[in-house]
This record gives structure tokens, sequence and C-alpha cells, in this order.
């Protein structure tokens, strides 16, 4: 079964610190692995998204972390700050599927 | 234009009504999905139209049924919905099925039924 499995559920940062959201996932037929940023009442929007060919991807404040060989992808968001509090779902996209999986998600709040 | 419409934000219906969600991308996407998410849940699957056909139903009860009357465009047709079924239904399209590039999701509808 295809799985991404997602840590921490939960999380809570000071502002001007680093956020650290861990995936995993099983399958290697994914071949793009993207994060999304979710307020309340809103849809998921696209935070960053990294191919497997690549190990590091870095926009701004947030970088995702790619290790092909542990199968595992991780989000640093630096310098974090009370607007980034929100769910982040990270997800993986097998092409032979058309299907995106997502983690169970991670709660981030920031403290001012 | 890189967003995904949808309409409305927020609707409440009875277990008896019939209603339609709409979705609507101008940006040359030829995938096109249904989701639904429950509260502190990921999004769900529900449907994938690739180039306005449907290509995937996820086992999803006949009172929802999808339509992609071209290929900015999808509705979801809701009818003698239950409770149960009171969520967040977002929209997302996506460059083509076999390419993730540019998955973007709506707003949502936030449905409550009553």
């Amino acid at each position: 079964q295809q799985q991404v499995k997602q840590s921490p559920q939960s999380l809570i940062v000071q502002k001007g610190g680093i956020s650290i959201i861990n995936c995993a996932y099983e399958n290697t037929a994914f071949d793009y692995f993207p994060w999304y940023q979710q307020f309340p009442g809103k849809g998921p929007a696209l935070l960053i998204a990294i191919r497997p060919d690549v190990s590091e991807k870095k926009e701004g404040r947030f970088t995702i972390s790619f290790n092909k060989s542990a199968k595992q992808f991780s989000l640093h968001i630096m310098d974090s700050q009370p607007g980034d509090s929100a769910t982040y779902f990270c997800a993986a996209y097998p092409s032979n599927t058309g299907k995106l999986i997502f983690g169970q998600g991670t709660t981030l709040q920031v403290k001012p | 234009d890189t967003e995904v419409t949808q309409t409305p934000k927020h609707l409440v219906m009875g277990m008896t009504n019939k209603k339609s969600l709409k979705c609507e991308q101008h940006m040359g996407h030829r995938a096109m999905y249904w989701y639904k998410q429950k509260a502190k849940k990921p999004p769900e699957l529900m449907f994938v139209y690739s180039y306005e056909k449907l290509s995937i139903n996820e086992s999803v009860p006949s009172r929802f049924s999808p339509e992609c009357p071209n290929s900015s465009l999808l509705n979801l047709h809701l009818h003698a919905l239950q409770p149960e079924d009171s969520a967040l239904y977002l929209c997302a399209s996506s460059q083509g099925r076999q390419a993730a590039y540019g998955y973007t999701f709506g707003s949502g509808t936030r449905l409550t039924v009553v």
C-alpha cells in the first residue's frame, strides 16, 4: 500500500526558531514530492516541491531536504514567524497512478 | 491566471436537496480533481478527470456525481447527502495526470448537510 508517514503531528516553535517536519515513504515509484500549507478554512497551497534527483531545494525561508536512499524528506522553516502557523502536509505523487498521496499533516504553532 | 476558483464558498443543504459545486481553472491544465477533507485530516481523493474524461473514481457513493463540461470547468452534483458528508470539498488541477506540475487547489466549498 502506498503511504507517506509524517511527523510530528503537532509542533510548537518560538518565533525565530527552526521548524522541522519529517516524512517517510515506501513506494519508489513516487517522482514528485510537494509540501502544502493550509490555513483554517482555506484549501492547501503549494509551498515548495522537489523531485527525487535533487537532494535539497530552497525557496526563501523554506527548504526541502531529500534523502532518496532512506526514502525520507523533510521541510525546514527557518526564522519561523507567527504567520507560518498553519497545517503542513507533505505529499508524494506516483506518475503511474496519478494520485497524490498525502501525509497525515502537522499543525505548526509559532509563538511570538 | 494561476488560480482554481470554487463556488459557492459555503453551502448548507438538507438531506433531500440537490445542489452543485463548481470549479473553474484557466491555466490550461488537463487534469482536474475533487477531494473531500474532514477537519484535521488530509484531503481524500474522490474523482480524477483527465482530458475531460473520468479516469479515477475512488469508490465514491453515487449521491456524488461529477461532471466535466469542458477543459476549464468541473462540477460536483450532490443529491440525498447524509450529515456525515459534511466536509470541505476541494477542487484541484494539474498539467496532466502523468505530471504533477502546478498541482493547485482551490479554496474549497464548506458543505454542511442538515
